[in-house]
């Protein structure tokens, strides 16, 4: 069945920089585009932009323009989220979700990986 | 970015109930609007997709309607399982944006 598997639970400091996986099974990894969405604990839920896995394109929510990367790794089926310069403010629970296509949509979602920011 | 807005925030509700949940797009979305179903702890959960698509596996009491700006969920006969917060999203352009959620709590 298709699956998204995330990376486990980050503790960071303010200023550092983090990387959350999400690893791909069951399907062609390169057939549907790979997005990610965050949850503050708490609150409703926030795109963060998308990858294209066939080529690599990118496009990023404006509001982290700069600060966030996007990559993949064909080989083992991966992507990756990068967000640099991290702040209280990014502590949240971290989704990947595939575009199954057709008609865009989220399906499935990875299980989520928390990232705490704290001094 | 398109804003979406969900009515109401929370409600209560019985098992057995009907519950209609609205989403309000600020620019048309043509019929791009999915609806998710999340449990606390869990991932969001795909229910409805194309505004009245149910998806896969996902039980026939659900439905969606509506296109252009307005829409609506609709949960017939009102399951214990379906007590959880749902969430609207536009995928008409990027970003894709959500509504902020509306949380069905047991009356």
């Amino acid at each position: 069945q298709v699956q998204l598997v995330q990376s486990g639970a980050e503790v960071k400091k303010p200023g550092a920089s983090v990387k959350v996986s999400c690893k791909a099974s069951g399907y062609t990894f390169t057939s549907n585009y790979i997005h990610w969405v965050r949850q503050a604990p708490g609150q409703g839920l926030e795109w963060m932009g998308v990858i294209n896995p066939s080529g690599g394109s990118t496009t990023y929510a404006q509001k982290l323009q700069g600060r966030v990367t996007m990559t993949r790794d064909t080989s083992t089926s991966t992507v990756y989220l990068q967000l640099s310069s991290l702040r209280s403010e990014d502590t949240a629970m971290y989704y990947c979700a595939r575009d199954s296509g057709g008609p865009p949509r989220f399906d499935p979602w990875g299980q989520g990986t928390l990232v705490t920011v704290s001094s | 970015d398109i804003q979406m807005t969900q009515s109401p925030s929370s409600l209560s509700a019985s098992v057995g109930d009907r519950v209609t949940i609205t989403c309000r797009s600020s620019q048309s979305v043509d019929n791009y609007l999915n609806w998710y179903q999340q449990k606390p702890g869990k991932a969001p959960k795909l229910l409805i997709y194309a505004a009245s698509d149910l998806q896969s596996g996902v039980p026939s009491r659900f439905s969606g309607s509506g296109s252009g700006t307005d829409f609506t969920l609709t949960i017939s006969n009102l399951q214990p399982e379906d007590f959880a917060t749902y969430y609207c999203q536009q995928s008409y352009n990027t970003p894709w944006t959500f509504g902020q959620g509306t949380k069905v709590e047991i009356k």
